[in-house]
């Protein structure tokens, strides 16, 4: 079955640690993306990828990083230097940028203890 | 002015009403619109894209965009309680992202609940 697929569902860190977050598709798509979100709020842009080997900031970078090596791959990083992150981590890849639909993961949600 | 903006809500309609949700965008390049529904604690499923200005139909939900308002909507006829959710409204938006494609941007969502 095509789609993306996120681990772990749950993950808990300890302050001062790096995590990183796994997003991998098959469905040959071009773009991915990471979104965070908040209870009660909307989905905030972290990082994005058009292309293998590129991407870009979004709106809330900071204290995040990623890699894209492999098409298929996208994983996000959370250091120690993100004050603030629990949160529902969600990844989505669409065939092309913003012009076509974007399909979600079953999200990430990470909390620190 | 925020990129994608919608009503919080919760908005609550009976079971069997029509449930009326909005979207307004401040990108005027803007070429594609979606509409997402999210139940809690899950990821976001596309319901509907629309193109062009006027209606789309599919089913139950009808989607109606006029880029000259910057405003799209979406339409939930004969609500059940299953429809009750968040619904997110996400826009293509080459405000500060640049590139030929842009990037999804996505509103808070407005939150439906439907009464039996």
């Amino acid at each position: 079955d095509g789609g993306i697929t996120q681990s772990p569902k749950y993950l808990f860190r300890k302050e001062g640690q790096n995590v990183t977050l796994s997003c991998e598709q098959n469905l040959n798509h071009d773009a991915m993306y990471w979104y965070r979100q908040d209870p009660g709020q909307g989905l905030r842009l972290i990082y994005y990828s058009q292309i293998v080997n590129d991407f870009q900031k979004g709106d809330i970078a900071e204290g995040y990083s990623v890699s894209r090596e492999k098409k298929e791959s996208f994983p996000l990083t959370v250091t120690s230097a993100q004050k603030n992150p629990t949160a529902f981590y969600l990844c989505a890849s669409s065939a092309t940028g913003g012009n076509t639909e974007a399909f979600f993961g079953q999200g990430t949600r990470l909390t620190v203890v | 002015q925020k990129e994608v903006e919608q009503n919080s809500g919760p908005l609550s309609v009976p079971e069997g009403a029509i449930a009326s949700l909005n979207c307004t965008y401040s990108d005027r390049g803007s070429q594609s619109f979606f509409w997402y529904r999210q139940y809690s604690g899950k990821s976001p499923e596309l319901i509907m894209f629309i193109y062009s200005n006027g209606d789309k139909e599919d089913g139950r939900f009808t989607a109606q965009l006029n880029k000259a308002s910057q405003y799209v909507s979406l339409l939930i006829r004969d609500s059940q309680p299953s429809d009750s959710a968040t619904y997110l409204c996400a826009v293509n938006s080459f405000m500060n992202y640049g590139g030929s494609q842009g990037n999804l941007i996505f509103g808070k969502g407005t939150k439906l609940s439907v009464k039996p």
